[in-house]
């Protein structure tokens, strides 16, 4: 199957400084990627949208300079957390979709662990 | 948003019993999927069921789907201390783009 990767799997950073997260489907390109965030026990909260060549689309609430997404080819998506605080950490997920609208195909990283000291 | 809607949101058994999780949503959708999470850990894809689909198998995993009540569950049968989980029901609404709304999850804690 689709395979997504995230790196790193876990970053501790310290407060004021900015941190990427890569997220890359490794033998497909995807039109579409997804950035989600989940807090202990809760569900994913979809961050942003983010198609190849064009801006990001944020979720209401979601801070476009403080999260800052970077679709530059079809196979690559970065978040950066710029500024962190101890607020933004927190478990950071991207999905991809290689299919036109209605396909259902998602393929989920394996999640990022973020901790903001 | 959120718009699936789970029920329960724990749920503890024993081993070999089975275990059902509800989800329910608000708009029309294309399809609704079921995920599983292990403490964590990212997401592992379960089944994904159409809006044109009423049951699917896989498994030890069914799961229906009623458009009319919006709504749909997740049955796994003689279920095993490693399906101790949090699962999550994600609806494709219509014209959003693939884009998945995910409900708040059912946690699984199966006892052997």
């Amino acid at each position: 199957g689709a395979v997504v990767s995230q790196h790193p799997s876990r970053v501790i950073c310290k407060s004021g400084t900015s941190v990427k997260i890569e997220c890359r489907s490794l033998d497909f390109q995807a039109t579409t990627m997804f950035w989600y965030r989940q807090f202990p026990k809760k569900s994913l909260m979809l961050m942003a949208t983010s198609n190849e060549g064009s801006k990001a689309t944020y979720e209401q609430g979601v801070e476009k300079d403080k999260f800052l997404i970077n679709h530059a080819s079809l196979t690559l998506s970065t978040l950066t957390v710029t500024s962190a605080h101890p607020e933004d950490s927190s478990f950071y997920i991207c999905s991809a979709s290689p299919g036109t609208s209605g396909s259902g195909e998602q393929y989920f990283g394996p999640g990022t662990r973020l901790t903001v000291t | 948003s959120q718009q699936g809607e789970e029920d329960p949101q724990a749920l503890s058994i024993q081993e070999g019993e089975n275990a059902t999780m509800n989800c329910s949503y608000k708009t029309s959708i294309n399809n609704l999927q079921w995920y599983r999470q292990n403490s964590g850990r990212g997401l592992v894809h379960l089944i994904l069921i159409r809006s044109n689909e009423r049951e699917k198998h896989s498994g030890r995993l069914r799961v229906t789907l009623d458009t009319s009540k919006k709504s749909s569950s997740l049955l796994i049968t003689a279920s095993r201390a490693a399906d101790t989980a949090s699962y999550f029901c994600a609806t494709d609404a219509h014209n959003a783009g693939n884009m998945l709304t995910f409900g708040g999850g059912t946690r699984l804690m199966v006892k052997p």
